[in-house]
């Protein structure tokens, strides 16, 4: 079965730090660009980050930049999300998605929630 | 950036009624490039159409999408209880900047 599975959440003061992960499974992760995105109740639905197969293109919103870090090790299958500084305005689920040929998003994990409060 | 405006912010039908959901966009942008999804709490989001109207792997086929340059419709031809759910417009024609719209609620009466 194609998957996603993220993990990392929790609870975190503003000013920390936090590292997401997403397993992926059932596919061939190596040839996937992959995405981070976030579902705020407030805000909504926001990109987050983007990685190409080869890790060689990296991009961030501005709303992150500086302060996210996205990587992947495809021995491991697995796509990470380094956060620094964090805010409470980084409240939210977190998903990893997966980006298809056709540029749209075919998978995604269930998210994992992250509360950034003192 | 492109800013998507959907509407309605809730669209509430009785099963088997017909729901048609509204995507904006501020400006054109290379517009096969507009892509639904469906958020459903608990689980993880699906893709149900790309490129404006091509349905994803898997979807029925009472999900159809269509529209042009800024206007675009996801529409389900007969709501069943399973389609409740927050439907979202995407374009990826700056990939990989991305936006969403806001979301369109969809409840059953």
């Amino acid at each position: 079965e194609v998957q996603l599975v993220e993990s990392g959440g929790g609870l975190v003061q503003p000013g920390g730090s936090m590292r997401l992960s997403c397993a992926a499974s059932g596919f061939t992760f190596s040839s996937y660009s992959m995405n981070w995105f976030r579902l705020t109740p407030g805000k909504g639905l926001e990109w987050v980050s983007y990685i190409n197969s080869r890790a060689d293109t990296i991009r961030y919103a501005d709303s992150v930049k500086g302060r996210f870090t996205v990587s992947r090790d495809d021995s491991k299958n697995s796509l990470n999300l380094e956060m620094n500084s964090l805010t409470v305005d980084d409240t939210a689920v977190y998903h990893c998605a997966r980006q298809e040929a056709h540029g749209a998003f075919d998978i995604w994990g269930q998210g994992t929630k992250v509360t950034v409060s003192s | 950036e492109i800013v998507l405006t959907q509407s309605p912010g809730t669209l509430s039908l009785f099963p088997g009624e017909r729901a048609t959901l509204s995507c904006r966009a501020s400006r054109s942008f290379g517009s096969s490039y507009l892509a639904w999804y469906q958020f459903k709490q608990g689980q993880a989001p699906r893709l149900l159409i790309y490129g404006v109207s091509s349905r994803a792997t898997g979807i029925p086929d009472r999900f159809s999408g269509s529209g042009s340059v800024t206007d675009f419709t996801l529409t389900i031809s007969r709501l069943e209880p399973e389609d409740v759910a927050v439907y979202y417009c995407q374009q990826y024609g700056g990939s990989p900047l991305v936006t969403f719209g806001g979301g369109t609620k969809v409840e059953i009466k």
